[in-house]
């Protein structure tokens, strides 16, 4: 079965600063795709990027980039310029190849600093 | 908006009784998934349907079914309810039944509070 491990519970970042969050998966699996899902107190889940596990390139979404090394089996998230809206849980999210819905991590909780 | 519409917002019920979560997804989206967030389980996929069809079982507990109709909409039946029922039920879905290469667009959510 496979895993998500987000290991930081919680960061906290000045505006406009750049914060870095953590993940790392374990699968047998060479076909897949992972996700990062923000989670404001409103508590929609609300797609923030992918990845697709066959593209080298690290995705890219505005702000928002990820460091995918395969190899590593990490994924992080990268929120460059800060903003008071960022703040949010962060979920990393696994999904494989297969019909299976997605493997979610604990969460992070991002606090930005005004 | 995601498009993907829950109801009820909240549902506040007793130990024992009965519920009905209802999933509307995204205007020709064939998948609907269901998944519950818990402070102890965090987010767990419960069942995917995928143009009227079971495809995929998680976490799912004996007492929860669910189902899929000619809609396309979903309910999510939770019997023989728990306090450790409570938690927040999402439902999303996706074109396609591929979870990973077709995204998944989350509903709002139903706040189940047993008592």
């Amino acid at each position: 079965a496979q895993t998500v491990t987000q290991s930081q519970p919680e960061m906290s970042v000045q505006e406009a600063e750049t914060v870095t969050l953590s993940c790392t998966y374990d699968t047998s699996e060479s076909d897949y795709y992972l996700f990062w899902y923000k989670q404001p107190p409103s508590r929609q889940m609300i797609l923030v990027i992918r990845q697709e596990a066959y593209k080298q390139q690290n995705a890219t979404e505005n702000r928002f980039s990820v460091n995918f090394q395969k190899a590593a089996k990490s994924f992080s998230l990268k929120i460059s310029d800060s903003q008071l809206g960022d703040a949010a849980m962060y979920f990393c999210a696994y999904g494989g190849g297969g019909a299976d819905g997605l493997t979610f991590g604990k969460g992070t909780h991002l606090i930005i600093q005004p | 908006d995601s498009g993907v519409t829950q109801t009820p917002k909240h549902l506040i019920t007793a130990t024992g009784q009965r519920v009905t979560l209802r999933c509307s997804p995204r205007s020709g989206d064939l998948s609907v998934y269901w998944y519950q967030q818990s402070l102890d389980q965090g987010l767990q996929f419960l069942i995917q349907y995928y143009n009227g069809e079971e495809r995929a079982k998680g976490n799912i507990l004996e007492r929860f079914s669910a189902q899929q109709f000619p809609d396309l909409h979903s309910e999510l039946n939770l019997s023989s309810l728990e306090l450790g029922d409570s938690a927040l039920y999402f439902c999303a879905s996706s074109v396609g039944p591929g979870q990973g290469k077709n995204i998944q667009y989350f509903g709002a959510g139903t706040r189940l509070s047993v008592l």
